[in-house]
């Protein structure tokens, strides 16, 4: 398997502008999660979904932040308009119902936002 | 607020050392813990999970969980350069399915 794909790895962009990360999930996994790393806040959950439903959406920012999940192959998290504090490595993880006996995430390689 | 504490270190030790990363949380309705290791620039991976109290031994890890001190840790025994990196510890409360993560404890272990 591929395991979690994320992209873009990198992203460089002015503040202001419309950001787009995307995932797509190791196929199987029902449950797909958004996560933010920063040095001062450690590693965030942002939302979560089961089955394409958003369930937990308490750790989005603020209205800034969106996330969909259109079908069981992909994600997106975006944010608009972007400012520097949003700078951090964005992980997208997916785990599949067992994973609620080992607690077992498999993360995507991260994506990298830095915002002027 | 459910929280994750642990030491962020660095905690550096010599190669062949037992290195000993600690971890508490605050919820005591907790039932799941975990280590993640992550290499520098790279993504969070699980090397031990734990749900009872004692220890759990995987080759040179075991993974030791006091839940009347509400207290868990990670011993790498004969640590290894290849070692170096933050260890994660994530914590899953009672009667939710997602773990809490803490900040991580940077490990260096030099030769």
């Amino acid at each position: 398997d591929a395991g979690v794909i994320q992209s873009p790895r990198h992203e460089v962009t002015e503040m202001g502008q419309e950001v787009t990360l995307r995932c797509k999930p190791i196929s199987g996994h029902d449950y797909l999660f958004w996560y933010r790393q920063t040095m001062m806040r450690g590693l965030e959950l942002l939302i979560y979904f089961n089955n394409n439903v958003p369930i937990d959406d308490s750790g989005m920012p603020e209205d800034r932040f969106s996330a969909k999940m259109p079908n069981a192959s992909f994600s997106t998290l975006k944010i608009q308009p972007s400012e520097p504090r949003d700078s951090a490595v964005y992980f997208c993880a997916s785990s599949p119902r067992g994973g609620a006996v080992t607690g077992e995430l498999f993360f995507g390689e991260g994506s990298r936002l830095t915002v002027l | 607020q459910k929280e994750v504490e642990q030491n962020s270190g660095p905690l550096s030790v010599p190669e062949g050392a037992i290195a000993s990363l600690n971890c508490t949380y605050s919820d005591r309705g907790s039932q799941s813990f975990f280590w993640y290791r992550q290499y520098s620039g790279k993504s969070p991976e699980l090397i031990m999970f734990i749900y009872s109290n004692g220890d759990k031994e995987d080759g040179r890890f075991t993974a030791q969980l006091n839940k009347a001190s509400q207290y868990v840790s990670l011993l790498i025994r004969d640590s290894q350069p290849s070692d170096s990196a933050t260890y994660l510890c994530a914590v899953r409360p009672g009667g939710s399915y997602i773990p809490t993560f803490g900040r991580g404890t940077s490990l260096i272990v030099h030769p």
